[in-house]
């Protein structure tokens, strides 16, 4: 148990469809973030949230939207998904963002394995 | 282009003995690297890490190994044990942006 949980933790859906994935962190943390591990691929960092604000957002196509109402809650709604966007969506939080000493541990939620059909 | 390499996909080692990860990574701009664990249906767990002014940085049985003219990192653990049996993520940070290796699976045989 991390301290970042996340719903659901399986899902699938058509192309048409549209949900969000939650996720929640206990840990009092600042940061917030979003990647998605494809298969037999690395970590790929989506978005950064600090302080609720969005402060990065790495060429992510508009299907996927983050949303960041308070510092412990993130989502990410997904909508005309394609098949290809199958995989491992993980939520990670940190108190702090990069570039600073000591603060760049990120604690991870267990995953969403999203199946788009 | 990946930013961060880790050339191995798997590894075993009879427990007891040194296991070493290995990760090379492109960027001179990096400047903190870290590795992560993660076991199947879990997301990834922090282990250590290191700063670029640093060398080496040792916790218990994890050892990691910074050489920057080379762009190397590895990780040592020993001794190595059957709960060390993951997988095994290299990370580094530069500016909001943190980039990960494709993961080691690591087999510690009993």
């Amino acid at each position: 148990e991390t301290g970042v949980t996340q719903t659901p933790r399986h899902l699938v859906m058509g192309m048409t469809n549209k949900k969000s994935l939650k996720c929640e962190q206990h840990l009092g943390h600042n940061a917030m973030y979003w990647y998605k591990q494809s298969a037999k691929k690395p970590l790929e960092l989506m978005f950064v949230y600090s302080l609720e604000e969005r402060v990065e957002n790495n060429s992510v196509p508009s299907r996927f939207s983050p949303e960041c109402p308070n510092s412990s809650h993130l989502f990410l709604h997904l909508h005309t998904l394609q098949p290809e966007d199958s995989a491992l969506y993980l939520c990670a939080s940190s108190q702090g963002l990069a570039g600073g000493i000591g603060i760049n541990e990120q604690f991870f939620g267990p995953g969403t394995r999203l199946t788009v059909l | 282009d990946q930013q961060v390499k880790q050339n191995s996909p798997s590894l075993s080692v009879q427990e007891g003995r040194i296991s070493i990860l290995n990760c090379d990574y492109t960027n001179s701009m990096f400047d903190y690297f870290l590795w992560y664990k993660k076991y199947p249906a879990e997301g990834p767990t922090f282990l250590i890490s290191i700063s670029s002014i640093k060398d080496k940085n040792e916790d218990g049985r994890f050892t990691v190994f910074l050489n920057k003219s080379a762009k190397h990192l590895s990780l040592h653990i020993v001794p190595s044990q059957p709960g060390d049996s993951a997988v095994y993520f290299c990370a580094a940070s530069a500016q909001n942006q943190f980039y990960f290796g494709t993961g080691t699976s690591l087999t510690v045989i009993p």
